[in-house]
């Protein structure tokens, strides 16, 4: 069955350092990709999301491109804010109104 | 519009007793799916509905989950009896069947202690 990777937290950065969050998968045929991310206290929220090969996802100053050769989507940021400390979890879909499979999740940390 | 809604945001009860989960989905979502994430795990699919039909069970763990969909509005997760493994955060999720992807709308959760 399908499956998602995440490298394991948590992950404590000071602010302004680079981020990077890997995700791997296994599906089969074309899954489409997403970056969640939950705030403390909050709901999941789409932050980002890839529906074909190549593609690049972007928001916030995230960043995440499909490899389908590598069966990657690793999230990305140059200058991460102490406000973005959350929770992120990596997913892939193989359809609309199909159900997400999750990763287990990054907890990221910032520190002023 | 109004987001989906969970509730209770927190829920602790103690082994064998039944808790109920309410989800009111975004107006107009046909779709709506149950997720859970247990001891900070991944999150897993539970089920998803069209409507008032279950199009998909296959994550409910067993049977002491049962899911409904009243008229195809809100939803309600059954726990009975619970056990200390059912313990995690339950998320629900709306989307409309527009054909794009990526759709969903996530509620804030329910975190259930089984002590």
């Amino acid at each position: 069955g399908d499956s998602v990777t995440q490298m394991e937290g948590p992950v404590t950065l000071s602010e302004e350092a680079f981020l990077t969050i890997n995700c791997t998968y296994t599906a089969t045929g074309y899954p489409s990709l997403f970056w969640y991310v939950q705030y403390p206290g909050e709901g999941l929220q789409l932050l980002l999301k890839a529906t074909k090969a190549d593609d690049k996802g972007s928001n916030k100053g995230f960043e995440a491109t499909y490899r389908k050769e590598t069966t990657s989507f690793h999230l990305e940021k140059g200058s991460v804010q102490v406000s973005d400390s959350a929770v992120y979890f990596c997913a892939l879909t193989r359809g609309s109104a199909r159900q997400l499979t999750f990763g287990s999740g990054t907890q990221l940390t910032v520190l002023p | 519009e109004a987001g989906v809604t969970q509730f209770p945001s927190h829920s602790v009860i103690e082994k064998g007793q039944t808790v109920t989960l309410r989800c009111d989905p975004i107006s107009g979502h046909d779709n709506l799916y149950w997720y859970r994430r247990v001891m900070g795990k991944e999150i897993k699919f539970l089920l998803h509905f069209v409507k008032e039909s279950k199009q998909d069970e296959s994550g409910m763990p067993n049977n002491r989950f049962l899911a409904e969909r009243t008229g195809g509005t809100y939803s309600t997760l059954k726990v009975q009896p619970a056990e200390l493994e059912d313990s995690g955060v339950y998320f629900c999720a709306s989307s409309q069947d527009t054909g794009r992807v990526g759709g969903y709308t996530f509620g804030s959760g329910t975190r259930l202690t089984v002590v």
